[in-house]
Protein backbone atom coordinates (compact mmCIF):
# COMPACT_ATOMS: atom_id res chain seq x y z
CA UNK A 1 0.00 0.00 0.00
CA UNK A 2 0.73 3.60 0.05
CA UNK A 3 1.32 3.93 3.65
CA UNK A 4 1.50 2.29 6.65
CA UNK A 5 -1.76 0.75 7.59
CA UNK A 6 -3.31 0.03 11.07
CA UNK A 7 -5.98 -2.05 12.19
CA UNK A 8 -8.09 -1.86 13.48
CA UNK A 9 -8.69 1.70 13.80
CA UNK A 10 -10.67 1.35 17.26
CA UNK A 11 -10.66 -1.91 19.52
CA UNK A 12 -12.87 -1.35 22.88
CA UNK A 13 -12.34 -4.51 24.99
CA UNK A 14 -13.40 -5.65 28.39
CA UNK A 15 -10.69 -6.21 31.21
CA UNK A 16 -9.16 -9.23 30.72
CA UNK A 17 -9.60 -10.08 27.35
CA UNK A 18 -6.75 -10.66 25.39
CA UNK A 19 -6.07 -7.75 21.67
CA UNK A 20 -4.19 -8.12 18.64
CA UNK A 21 -3.13 -5.08 16.49
CA UNK A 22 -2.21 -5.24 13.78
CA UNK A 23 0.41 -3.10 11.19
CA UNK A 24 0.62 -3.37 7.47
CA UNK A 25 4.74 -1.65 7.07
CA UNK A 26 5.24 0.19 3.40
CA UNK A 27 6.66 -2.21 1.38
CA UNK A 28 10.35 -2.92 1.44
CA UNK A 29 10.71 -0.95 4.88
CA UNK A 30 12.98 -2.78 6.87
CA UNK A 31 12.38 -0.89 10.31
CA UNK A 32 9.22 -1.20 12.00
CA UNK A 33 8.51 0.36 15.23
CA UNK A 34 5.39 0.10 17.86
CA UNK A 35 4.76 3.59 19.96
CA UNK A 36 1.99 3.72 22.86
CA UNK A 37 0.66 7.42 22.95
CA UNK A 38 -1.61 8.31 26.22
CA UNK A 39 -3.97 10.91 25.56
CA UNK A 40 -1.77 14.15 25.13
CA UNK A 41 0.61 12.41 26.05
CA UNK A 42 4.60 11.94 23.69
CA UNK A 43 5.32 8.76 21.86
CA UNK A 44 6.78 5.60 24.54
CA UNK A 45 8.57 3.65 22.90
CA UNK A 46 7.36 -0.11 22.96
CA UNK A 47 9.59 -2.53 20.20
CA UNK A 48 11.44 -2.27 17.31
CA UNK A 49 12.14 -4.68 14.76
CA UNK A 50 14.88 -4.85 12.00
CA UNK A 51 13.24 -7.66 10.01
CA UNK A 52 11.60 -9.84 11.38
CA UNK A 53 14.40 -10.13 14.68
CA UNK A 54 13.31 -7.36 17.74
CA UNK A 55 16.73 -6.32 18.40
CA UNK A 56 14.99 -3.99 21.29
CA UNK A 57 11.99 -5.14 23.25
CA UNK A 58 13.15 -2.79 26.23
CA UNK A 59 9.91 -0.68 26.02
CA UNK A 60 7.26 -3.51 26.58
CA UNK A 61 5.71 -2.70 29.72
CA UNK A 62 5.72 -5.90 30.86
CA UNK A 63 5.14 -9.67 30.06
CA UNK A 64 1.26 -9.34 29.32
CA UNK A 65 2.78 -7.59 25.92
CA UNK A 66 4.28 -9.66 22.70
CA UNK A 67 4.79 -8.40 19.61
CA UNK A 68 6.06 -10.47 16.21
CA UNK A 69 6.90 -9.80 12.69
CA UNK A 70 6.72 -12.37 9.96
CA UNK A 71 7.67 -11.88 6.29
CA UNK A 72 9.86 -8.71 6.89
CA UNK A 73 6.17 -7.41 6.56
CA UNK A 74 3.04 -7.50 9.14
CA UNK A 75 3.78 -6.99 12.47
CA UNK A 76 0.88 -7.81 15.35
CA UNK A 77 1.19 -6.36 18.97
CA UNK A 78 -0.37 -8.79 21.59
CA UNK A 79 -1.82 -7.49 24.57
CA UNK A 80 -3.24 -10.11 26.78
CA UNK A 81 -5.32 -9.95 30.27
CA UNK A 82 -5.67 -6.23 29.27
CA UNK A 83 -6.10 -3.69 31.99
CA UNK A 84 -7.65 -0.45 31.88
CA UNK A 85 -4.78 1.59 32.02
CA UNK A 86 -3.79 -0.19 28.96
CA UNK A 87 -6.22 2.08 27.15
CA UNK A 88 -4.11 3.98 24.63
CA UNK A 89 -3.39 4.78 21.04
CA UNK A 90 -0.76 2.52 19.68
CA UNK A 91 0.68 3.60 16.64
CA UNK A 92 2.89 1.92 13.79
CA UNK A 93 5.56 3.46 12.19
CA UNK A 94 8.42 2.05 9.37
CA UNK A 95 11.02 3.05 7.66
CA UNK A 96 13.77 2.72 5.29
CA UNK A 97 16.95 2.26 7.19
CA UNK A 98 19.88 2.61 4.81
CA UNK A 99 22.59 3.37 7.35
CA UNK A 100 24.75 6.81 7.36
CA UNK A 101 24.47 9.80 9.25
CA UNK A 102 21.19 11.16 8.84
CA UNK A 103 18.32 9.39 10.19
CA UNK A 104 15.45 8.21 7.79
CA UNK A 105 12.41 9.42 7.88
CA UNK A 106 9.65 7.10 10.21
CA UNK A 107 6.09 6.97 8.39
CA UNK A 108 3.31 6.28 10.54
CA UNK A 109 -0.04 5.20 10.68
CA UNK A 110 -3.10 6.33 12.28
CA UNK A 111 -2.87 4.32 15.05
CA UNK A 112 -5.18 1.94 16.66
CA UNK A 113 -7.37 3.39 20.39
CA UNK A 114 -7.89 0.84 22.26
CA UNK A 115 -10.28 1.60 25.09
CA UNK A 116 -10.50 -0.96 28.07
CA UNK A 117 -13.57 -0.72 29.91
CA UNK B 1 20.01 4.86 26.21
CA UNK B 2 19.86 8.26 24.90
CA UNK B 3 17.23 10.66 26.03
CA UNK B 4 15.40 13.45 24.12
CA UNK B 5 13.58 16.28 26.42
CA UNK B 6 11.35 18.84 25.43
CA UNK B 7 9.86 22.55 26.71
CA UNK B 8 7.84 23.71 27.15
CA UNK B 9 5.26 20.87 27.36
CA UNK B 10 2.21 23.24 26.50
CA UNK B 11 2.03 26.33 24.83
CA UNK B 12 -0.95 28.35 23.82
CA UNK B 13 -0.44 31.47 21.86
CA UNK B 14 -3.05 34.48 19.97
CA UNK B 15 -2.92 33.72 16.49
CA UNK B 16 0.02 35.72 15.03
CA UNK B 17 2.40 35.62 18.00
CA UNK B 18 6.17 34.33 17.29
CA UNK B 19 7.44 30.93 19.54
CA UNK B 20 10.53 28.76 19.93
CA UNK B 21 9.87 25.22 21.50
CA UNK B 22 13.36 23.63 22.41
CA UNK B 23 14.57 20.04 22.16
CA UNK B 24 17.67 19.03 24.44
CA UNK B 25 19.67 16.22 25.41
CA UNK B 26 22.70 15.55 27.58
CA UNK B 27 24.48 13.27 24.62
CA UNK B 28 25.45 13.75 21.28
CA UNK B 29 22.97 12.67 18.41
CA UNK B 30 24.22 12.36 14.63
CA UNK B 31 21.14 14.01 13.06
CA UNK B 32 17.99 15.33 14.64
CA UNK B 33 14.25 14.95 13.37
CA UNK B 34 11.47 17.12 14.12
CA UNK B 35 7.60 15.97 13.36
CA UNK B 36 4.22 17.52 13.95
CA UNK B 37 1.16 15.54 15.02
CA UNK B 38 -2.40 16.90 14.44
CA UNK B 39 -5.07 15.22 16.01
CA UNK B 40 -6.29 11.77 15.39
CA UNK B 41 -3.45 11.54 13.21
CA UNK B 42 -0.30 9.99 13.55
CA UNK B 43 3.45 12.07 13.52
CA UNK B 44 4.91 13.45 10.26
CA UNK B 45 8.09 14.66 9.19
CA UNK B 46 8.48 18.27 9.09
CA UNK B 47 12.68 18.43 8.59
CA UNK B 48 16.15 16.32 9.28
CA UNK B 49 19.07 18.44 10.89
CA UNK B 50 22.36 16.93 9.87
CA UNK B 51 25.30 19.07 10.45
CA UNK B 52 26.12 21.10 13.53
CA UNK B 53 24.98 24.77 13.61
CA UNK B 54 22.79 23.72 10.83
CA UNK B 55 19.82 26.28 10.23
CA UNK B 56 16.70 25.14 7.70
CA UNK B 57 13.58 27.17 6.81
CA UNK B 58 9.61 25.85 6.10
CA UNK B 59 7.94 28.82 5.24
CA UNK B 60 7.22 30.30 8.69
CA UNK B 61 9.01 27.55 10.62
CA UNK B 62 12.81 27.61 11.22
CA UNK B 63 14.86 24.85 12.79
CA UNK B 64 18.43 24.96 14.19
CA UNK B 65 20.53 22.45 15.26
CA UNK B 66 23.04 23.32 17.82
CA UNK B 67 26.74 23.28 17.48
CA UNK B 68 27.29 20.47 19.16
CA UNK B 69 24.40 18.54 17.95
CA UNK B 70 23.13 18.12 21.22
CA UNK B 71 20.13 20.38 21.13
CA UNK B 72 17.55 21.75 18.50
CA UNK B 73 15.13 24.30 18.42
CA UNK B 74 11.58 25.24 16.22
CA UNK B 75 10.64 28.17 15.88
CA UNK B 76 7.68 29.84 14.26
CA UNK B 77 6.74 33.49 12.86
CA UNK B 78 3.56 34.69 13.22
CA UNK B 79 1.78 31.62 14.05
CA UNK B 80 -1.63 30.49 12.62
CA UNK B 81 -4.60 28.15 14.18
CA UNK B 82 -3.27 25.78 11.27
CA UNK B 83 -0.03 25.13 13.37
CA UNK B 84 -2.09 23.80 16.22
CA UNK B 85 -0.55 20.13 17.15
CA UNK B 86 2.04 18.28 18.81
CA UNK B 87 5.56 19.10 17.81
CA UNK B 88 7.77 16.16 18.50
CA UNK B 89 11.89 15.74 18.21
CA UNK B 90 13.30 12.09 17.63
CA UNK B 91 16.73 10.68 17.19
CA UNK B 92 18.57 7.65 16.56
CA UNK B 93 19.44 6.60 20.02
CA UNK B 94 23.42 4.91 18.99
CA UNK B 95 23.25 3.64 22.20
CA UNK B 96 20.82 0.46 21.77
CA UNK B 97 20.49 -0.73 17.97
CA UNK B 98 20.05 3.02 16.23
CA UNK B 99 16.33 2.92 17.03
CA UNK B 100 14.54 6.04 16.58
CA UNK B 101 13.43 7.86 19.86
CA UNK B 102 10.97 10.70 20.56
CA UNK B 103 11.36 13.41 22.86
CA UNK B 104 8.09 13.75 25.04
CA UNK B 105 6.57 16.55 22.61
CA UNK B 106 4.87 20.19 22.88
CA UNK B 107 1.44 20.94 22.82
CA UNK B 108 1.26 24.01 20.93
CA UNK B 109 -2.55 25.86 20.55
CA UNK B 110 -2.79 29.00 18.34
CA UNK B 111 -5.65 30.84 19.51
CA UNK B 112 -7.45 32.67 16.55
Amino acid sequence: GAGVSQSPSNKVTEKGKDVELRCDPISGHTALYWYRQRLGQGLEFLIYFQGNSAPDKSGLPSDRFSAERTGESVSTLTIQRTQQEDSAVYLCASSDTEGGAEVTEAFFGQGTRLTVV
Amino acid sequence: TQLLEQSPQFLSIQEGENLTVYCNSSSVFSSLQWYRQEPGEGPVLLVTVVTGGEVKKLKRLTFQFGDARKDSSLHITAAQPGDTGLYLCAGEDETSYDKVIFGPGTSLSVIP
